[in-house]
């Protein structure tokens, strides 16, 4: 079945210490998205590639990066992650242009920080 | 600027109970599109059903059924006969149809956590 997958499920990391979180796909979608969501709250966009065209919403901090090196992948980098980076790390894909298309996730990372 | 509230943080039902989850929405747009997502314990976001802004017909899909109300700028969510598995957080969802570049401009209610009660 063509999906989203994320690895890990579980990331634990200490303060500090640059942590990598990746994202595949199967679905050939163009656009996919990295969301950032802490305990009870909605998802947070935190940015999102179309092809290879990143785009950072404006409040992301500068502590968050990414990368998309093909249409597959898409990894999500955090340089110096501190506590209030505890979060659960979603991936998302959608197609080109298409508003009126659901977002496919992935399971999510689990990031825990020591 | 859009926004989607969902007032209701929890919700708990005693198993076959129905129950119905409520979504308020705000758009300046004219066409605009509303989702509900799952989220299990699991963490995965799964996608339930997308309803576009011209069309009010409310849908039934088994026991989940959505009330659309474009005058009242609502999209509610009611399970009929709950069971356990449908225990997780409920997000509703706005995506509005102007864009650039194709980026789809999402945005998330903060979600109704539903507990269904053995």
């Amino acid at each position: 079945d063509a999906m989203v997958i994320q690895n890990p499920r579980y990331q634990v990391t200490q303060f500090g210490k640059p942590v990598t979180l990746s994202c595949s796909q199967t679905l050939n979608h163009n656009v996919m998205y990295w969301y950032q969501q802490k305990s009870s709250q909605a998802p947070k966009l935190l940015f999102h590639y179309y092809d290879k065209d990143f785009n950072n919403e404006a409040d992301t901090p500068d502590n968050f990066q990414s990368r998309r090196p093909n249409t597959s992948f898409c990894f999500l980098d955090i340089r110096s992650p501190g506590l209030g980076d505890a979060a659960m790390y979603l991936c998302a894909t959608s197609t080109y242009r298409a508003s009126n298309q659901p977002q496919h996730f992935g399971d999510g990372t689990r990031l825990s920080i020591l | 600027a859009q926004k989607v509230t969902q007032a209701q943080t929890e919700i708990s039902v005693v198993e076959k109970e129905d129950v119905t989850l409520d979504c308020v929405y705000e758009t300046r747009d004219t066409t605009y599109y509303l989702f509900w997502y799952k989220q299990p314990p699991s963490g995965e976001l799964v996608f339930l059903i997308r309803r576009n802004s011209f069309d009010e017909q409310n849908e039934i899909s088994g026991r989940y059924s959505w009330n659309f109300q474009k005058s009242t700028s609502s999209f509610n969510f009611t399970i009929t006969a709950s069971q356990v598995v449908d225990s997780a957080v409920y997000f509703c969802a706005l995506s509005e149809a102007s864009y650039s570049g194709g980026y789809q401009k999402v945005t998330f209610g903060t979600g109704t956590k539903l507990q269904v009660i053995p």
